[in-house]
C-alpha cells in the first residue's frame, strides 16, 4: 500500500535560517505532490503544488523539490521566522478523484 | 467569509449517540471530501462528492458513517452509534478541478468529536 513519511521528530532550527522537511513515498507514482501547513486546532492550508514533471517550485521563502526517481520530495523555507512554526504536511495525489493521502506531518520550531 | 465552514466546531457526546455534522464549502467548488485527523497523524481520507454524486468512500468509512450533499452544495457527516474510536477531528474540504489537473484543496477549521 502507499505509504509517506516526513521526518517524524520536530525540526528545531533558529530565526533566519533555512528550514527543510523531508518527504518520501513508496508504492507509488503521483501525478503531483502538495504542501500544507496546519496550525494548532485549525484546518490544513494550502502552500505549494508541484507536478510530476517539476523539478522545483518557488512561492516568496518557499521553495519546494521533487525527485520521482527518489520518490522523494523536499520543502525549504528560506530566511524562517518564528511565525512559520507549524506542523507541515506533505500530500500525495489519490488517483481519479484527487483525494489527498497525506503524511503524518513534521512540526517545525523557529526560535528567536 | 467565503471559505469553507464546518458545524459544529466541538460536540461531545456518548458512546452510542448518532452524531451529525455539516460542511458548507466554498460556493463554486463542485468537489468535497471529508477526512479524519487523530493526534499525531495527517488527515485520512474517508470520502468524495463530486456535484451531489458520493463517487468514492474510504474503507475507513464502516457502515456507521454516512454523507450526504443532496443539493451538490452543502454536506453531512453522520456517525450512529458513536464509539470511542471515533473521537477525532473531521476536515471538509472543497475544491475545483484546477488547468492542468491540480487539485488544491481548502480546508475547513474542522469539528472535534469527542466520544465519552
Amino acid at each position: 500500500s502507499q505509504k509517506i513519511e516526513q521526518n517524524s521528530e520536530a525540526l528545531n532550527i533558529q530565526e533566519g535560517k533555512t528550514a527543510t522537511l523531508t518527504c518520501n513515498y513508496t508504492n507509488y507514482s503521483p501525478a503531483y505532490l502538495q504542501w500544507y501547513r496546519q496550525d494548532p486546532g485549525r484546518g490544513p492550508v494550502f502552500l505549494l503544488l508541484i507536478r510530476e514533471n517539476e523539478k522545483e517550485k518557488r512561492k516568496e521563502r518557499l521553495k519546494v523539490t521533487f525527485d520521482t526517481t527518489l520518490k522523494q520530495s523536499l520543502f525549504h523555507i528560506t530566511a524562517s521566522q518564528p511565525a512559520d512554526s507549524a506542523t507541515y504536511l506533505c500530500a500525495l495525489d489519490g488517483g481519479a478523484t484527487n483525494k489527498l493521502i497525506f503524511g503524518t506531518g513534521t512540526l517545525l520550531a523557529v526560535q528567536p | 467569509d467565503t471559505g469553507v465552514s464546518q458545524d459544529p466546531r466541538h460536540k461531545i457526546t456518548k458512546r452510542g449517540q448518532n452524531v451529525t455534522f455539516r460542511c458548507d464549502p466554498i460556493s463554486e467548488h463542485n468537489r468535497l471530501y471529508w477526512y479524519r485527523q487523530t493526534l499525531g497523524q495527517g488527515p485520512e481520507f474517508l470520502t468524495y462528492f463530486q456535484n451531489e454524486a458520493q463517487l468514492e468512500k474510504s474503507r475507513l468509512l464502516s457502515d456507521r458513517f454516512s454523507a450526504e450533499r443532496p443539493k451538490g452544495s452543502f454536506s453531512t457527516l453522520e456517525i450512529q452509534r458513536t464509539e470511542q474510536g471515533d473521537s477525532a477531528m473531521y476536515l471538509c474540504a472543497s475544491s475545483s478541478k484546477g488547468l492542468a489537473g491540480g487539485n488544491e484543496q481548502f480546508f475547513g477549521p474542522g469539528t472535534r468529536l469527542t466520544v465519552l
